[in-house]
């Protein structure tokens, strides 16, 4: 039972390039989120999907796109990468019901340069 | 204003000590109430709920007071692999309504 996987785990990018990055869980969760961290702030979510083909906004969704055409996977798409997306992004999943307990993936440390 | 605020630390204490963490949140809404534990470098997990009546788990206690919109953690004897930030974490309902705190970091020494 791997739980929830993300890769890459460490990216560099370029202004204006774009990027997908991958998560992957094997819990069979219907909710599935994106997280981004940054220092001396909180977690914070940029999209989410509570089952196959429905996603929705969080926070802060600008700059990124996400689909759910599966139960494990939840990739999420850089559409063109800017310095403010220096960050940490976290995949989560849990069940719907109990959506408060979520199961972070490792984390990918994203550096847009 | 922040939703939610956490004293980001450090607290530097001695193997054995007792601790305290303090997070307020400004929605008054809000329905339910966590601990998350983060070390460095790793992924968030899960550490406690925190429920009306208040809650203990071995060493950890926390409680919640509505009135004062407030929720705290208590760890008692602690470990040096308690070292890490707690997360204070707030629904306010909904999916989209999970509000992470910035963290307050613990470091444990000898």
């Amino acid at each position: 039972n791997a739980g929830v996987t993300q890769t890459p785990k460490f990216q560099v990018l370029k202004t204006g390039q774009s990027m997908t990055l991958q998560c992957a869980q094997d819990m069979n969760h219907e909710y599935m989120s994106w997280y981004r961290q940054d220092p001396g702030m909180g977690l914070r979510l940029i999209h989410y999907s509570v089952g196959a083909g429905i996603t929705d906004q969080g926070e802060v969704p600008n700059g990124y796109n996400v689909s759910r055409s599966t139960t494990e996977d939840f990739p999420l798409r850089l559409l063109s990468a800017a310095p403010s997306q220096t960050s940490v992004y976290f995949c989560a999943s849990s069940w719907k019901r109990e959506f408060y307990e979520q199961y972070f993936g490792p984390g990918t440390r994203l550096t847009v340069t | 204003r922040k939703e939610v605020e956490q004293d980001p630390g450090p607290f530097n204490v001695p193997e054995g000590a007792t601790v305290a963490f303090n997070c307020t949140y400004s929605n008054s809404a809000s329905q339910s109430f966590f601990w998350y534990r983060q070390d460095c470098r790793k992924e968030p997990k899960l550490l406690m709920s925190v429920y009306s009546s208040g809650n203990e788990d071995g060493r950890f206690t926390a409680q919640l007071n509505r009135a004062s919109q407030y929720i705290s953690l208590l760890i008692r004897d602690s470990k040096l692999s308690d070292s890490a930030t707690y997360l204070c974490v707030v629904n306010a309902g909904g999916y989209n309504k999970l509000i992470f705190g910035a963290g307050t970091r613990l470091a444990v020494h000898p």
